[in-house]
Order: structure tokens, then C-alpha cells, then sequence
């Protein structure tokens, strides 16, 4: 079975740009998860999504916001960037129920670099 | 408010001598606690969860954890090292009481295993 999948892996923008980035999660999973991770700050919780709803967030700012589609894959968008944005966005799925038991699989994660 | 400490930033042991990588958590309800390895410019990978049931639970790659509910610890422990272990370490928690699948993480141990 194919795991969690993200694109891209690199991206490098510039201070106020906007970005986007994409996960597929592991077939069959209906939860998607976003954190970041900083050197600073460790890993963070975003947002989670399960069946085209956000069902938590993170401490995050308005200008990070995500989205989730029918067939699972959701998409992470951070508008007006700031240097400290500068991150690895990791996305991590899970079964079919979004229990507290449940395993949370990591996709390979986007590296974000804000000039 | 759930939380997680990893006292130790680094841990170094010797190739064939056992290991520990020490973790603490505070929750207000039952505990549902993970481990995950990080590989240089990787995502996380799963290595164990304790759910509920026997205290000690083993996972991949020869790994296992302790829960200890009255010390509130999950230490991580394998009996001989490999050098291909080193890598950063992160325990993660969540709370029986929440809703979804949010893990809160712990700051990161750097296990060095030299040969």
C-alpha cells in the first residue's frame, strides 16, 4: 500500500507570497493531519480534516488554512508569508474513524523556505 | 492541557550496549502515547503506540516502551543499539477526553549511536 505522499518537497517563496501545498493520504484513510516543524518550536499541530471537515486546529494564525477533498486529499494554503514560516510541513493520515487510538502515518514532508 | 517532556536532548550509547530514550507526559484523562524516528530530511515514522493493556509494548525494529502510569512515563528502550539507530526520536501523547487525532509531541531526543 502506497504511503502518504506530499508535493512538493521543496519550495522556496518570498515574503508575502501565498502557497499551497498538497497530500495525498494512504488509501482508504479518511483523516488528514498538518504540523510544522521548526528547529525552535518543534512539531506543531495545524489542523486535521476528516470527511471534508476541520474537526480541530492548531494555534495557528488566520492565514493558515487548509481544505480536504472527497477523495481524501487535502490541501494546506499559508497566504501573505512571513520569514518564520520557514518550516518542514509534514502531513500525516489515519483510518477510517478519526479515533484517538488511532496510528497517525507521516507523509515525507514539504520544505518551505521563505526568502 | 496535555503535554509532553523529553528530558534529555541527546542521548549517546555504544553499538551492542542498550538504550533508553527517556519520555514524561501530563493528561487529564487516559493516556494514548507514541513513539515516532525521524531520518535526516524524512518524515516521522511510526515505531509503537500503548493504547491501553499490557505495560510493555514492543514495535519495529527491535524496539520497545514501558508505560508507567504512576510515574506517567513511556520510556523507549531497545536492548542492543545499531549505529543505523541514531536518528531523532519523538514521543507524542494525546488525551482519551479529545476529540480526532491531533498528537501533541514532545521536543526531540538525538540518540548517537557510535560503533
Amino acid at each position: 500500500k502506497a504511503g502518504v505522499t506530499q508535493t512538493p518537497r521543496y519550495l522556496i517563496k518570498t515574503r508575502g507570497q501565498q502557497v499551497t501545498l498538497s497530500c495525498s493520504p494512504i488509501s482508504g484513510h479518511r483523516s488528514v493531519s498538518w504540523y510544522q516543524q521548526t528547529p525552535g518550536q518543534g512539531l506543531q499541530f495545524l489542523f486535521e480534516y476528516f470527511s471534508e471537515t476541520q474537526r480541530n486546529k492548531g494555534n495557528f494564525p488566520g492565514r493558515f488554512s487548509g481544505r480536504q477533498f472527497s477523495n481524501s486529499r487535502s490541501e494546506m494554503n499559508v497566504s501573505t508569508l512571513e520569514l518564520g514560516d520557514s518550516a518542514l510541513y509534514l502531513c500525516a493520515s489515519s483510518g477510517l474513524a478519526s479515533q484517538s487510538t488511532e496510528t497517525q502515518y507521516f507523509g515525507p514532508g514539504t520544505r518551505l523556505l521563505v526568502l | 492541557a496535555q503535554s509532553v517532556a523529553q528530558p534529555e536532548d541527546q542521548v549517546n550509547v555504544a553499538e551492542g550496549n542498550p538504550l533508553t530514550v527517556k519520555c514524561t507526559y501530563s493528561v487529564s484523562g487516559n493516556p494514548y502515547l507514541f513513539w515516532y524516528v525521524q531520518y535526516p530530511n524524512r518524515g516521522l515514522q511510526f515505531l509503537l503506540k500503548y493504547i491501553t493493556g499490557d505495560n510493555l509494548v514492543k514495535g519495529s525494529y527491535g524496539f520497545e516502551a514501558e508505560f508507567n502510569k504512576s510515574q506517567t512515563s513511556f520510556h523507549l528502550k531497545k536492548p542492543s543499539a545499531l549505529v543505523s539507530d541514531s536518528a531523532l526520536y519523538f514521543c507524542a501523547v494525546r488525551d482519551s477526553h479529545q476529540a480526532g487525532t491531533a498528537l501533541i509531541f514532545g521536543k526531540g531526543t538525538t540518540l548517537s549511536v557510535s560503533s
